[in-house]
């Protein structure tokens, strides 16, 4: 059974562009949640979503957004890099939305430079 | 909101000890997992453990929600158990998202 596959592996942006990530979750599962990895701030979450639906959000600025369709594979944005927004970011799918666990990806790279 | 503590920060053994890692959270939870990350960055599921023990090989896992903390126990350390040990909680208010520890940087020396 294939895992979580999230692409691009890695991404070196400049400053003021956008980047979009992608995350296809585990077949069946139909929640999708993003996380965000930064030295300072640990692991901290983005947007949770279930059925094409936004159910939660975490504190980050409108810069950053999130959508799924309706084959649960799952898409974030991000607008205006900052140099901050260097991270690794992960995706996690779940059967549906923690009760199961979760299931993590490899993970994207990005660089702002 | 709630607060999750993972000690020791970091940990050097040697190959061949045992370790327990521990994870205390401020508040209820319905959800709990360990996980393991790579040295390339991938979270490695190891027990989703909300409550009770498990065990998976050398690996170990209580979680007494009542007192609200969880253990992990590594035994016979190798030199591939090095990494970084996170917790991560969700809680019973339905938010569906994890709150991570800040992790246990563990090194095992051959």
């Amino acid at each position: 059974k294939a895992g979580v596959t999230q692409t691009p592996r890695y991404l070196i942006k400049t400053r003021g562009q956008q980047v979009t990530l992608s995350c296809s979750p585990i077949s069946g599962h139909r929640s999708v949640s993003w996380y965000q990895q930064t030295p300072g701030q640990g692991l901290q979450f983005l947007f949770e979503y279930f059925s094409e639906t936004q159910r939660n959000k975490g504190n980050f600025p409108g810069r950053f957004s999130g959508r799924q369709f309706s084959n649960s594979r799952s898409e974030m944005n991000v607008s205006t890099l900052e140099l901050g927004d260097s991270a690794l970011y992960l995706c996690a799918s779940s059967l549906g939305g923690g009760s199961y666990g979760y299931t993590f990806g490899s993970g994207t790279r990005l660089t702002v430079v | 909101g709630i607060q999750v503590e993972q000690s020791p920060p970091d940990l050097i053994l040697q190959e061949g000890a045992n370790s327990t890692l521990r994870c205390n959270f401020s508040d209820s939870v319905n959800n709990l997992q360990w996980f393991h990350q790579n040295p390339w960055g991938q979270l490695i599921n190891l027990f989703y453990i909300p409550s009770g023990t498990k065990q998976n090989g050398r690996l170990s896992a209580t979680t007494v929600a009542t007192e609200r903390y969880s253990l992990l126990y590594i035994s016979s350390s190798q030199t591939t158990d090095s990494g970084v040990y996170f917790c991560a909680v969700g809680t019973t208010s339905g938010t569906y998202k994890y709150i991570f520890g800040t992790g246990t940087r563990l090194k095992v020396l051959a």
